[in-house]
């Protein structure tokens, strides 16, 4: 069974500091997501990585997928209110002969930013 | 782009009655769609997948029975709760994949909470 461990599972944290979220297996995954999503609504595409060691950048937000591509990273700089939801990361896993795929999905993460 | 939608938002119903949500991809076509159910503050947990014109295939421990996915063409996708009961109360999403593009993405529906009385 494919697990894909995420951590922290819960964080607050002041406004202007650093966070890293993690998720981890040991697994290899042909591409990995990262959503957030809000209370009451749906999950929210933010990035997908697909190529070993590769870094994505989107503003303040650093998303980089391992050399082995088993685990991935979110960094978020200077985190501002409005950074607050549940971030969550999924992985690419096939199955029946590579005919068929789902997503493995972390625990989540649930990040508070306070002004 | 990429805009998948729900119906209903919400809904509300009594014991032993069965609701019908709908998960539409807007602007592409879908070879797949997901279904999930979540919890609050947790993460998604997949029910089931389905593909334009075959049965769905359920995670282990989905009723089929219960939970009825009909994908009748390439931007449609229904999740029949029949027979709900208290505990099917929760808070239901569906997924798309398109057909073209980075096939490993899946885009999200805003969800639909369903609370049975």
């Amino acid at each position: 069974t494919q697990l894909l461990e995420q951590s922290p599972q819960f964080l607050s944290i002041q406004e202007g500091e650093n966070l890293t979220v993690y998720c981890n297996s040991s697994s290899v995954f042909s591409s990995l997501q990262w959503y957030r999503q809000e209370p009451g609504e749906g999950p929210v595409l933010l990035v997908t990585v697909v190529t070993g060691g590769e870094v994505k950048k989107l503003k303040r937000l650093t998303f980089q997928f391992g050399d082995a591509r088993k685990d991935s990273s979110l960094h978020i700089t200077a985190a501002q209110p409005g950074d607050t939801g549940l971030y969550l990361c999924a992985g690419t896993a096939y199955y029946n002969a590579g005919n068929n795929r789902k997503l493995i999905w972390g625990l989540g993460t649930s990040l508070a930013v306070n002004p | 782009g990429a805009v998948v939608s729900q119906h209903p938002s919400w809904v509300i119903c009594k014991s032993g009655t069965s609701v019908k949500i709908e998960c539409r991809s807007l602007d592409f076509q879908a070879t797949t769609m997901f279904w999930y159910r979540q919890f609050p503050k947790q993460s998604l947990m997949l029910m089931a997948t389905s593909n334009e014109g075959s049965k769905a295939t359920y995670e282990q421990g989905v009723e089929k029975d219960k939970f009825l996915i009909n994908h009748a063409s390439l931007t449609l996708s229904t999740l029949t709760v029949t027979s709900a009961h208290p505990e099917d109360s929760s808070f239901y999403i569906c997924s798309a994949s398109p057909l073209s593009g980075v096939t490993d993405t899946q885009y999200f529906g805003p969800g639909t909470r369903l609370t049975v009385l």
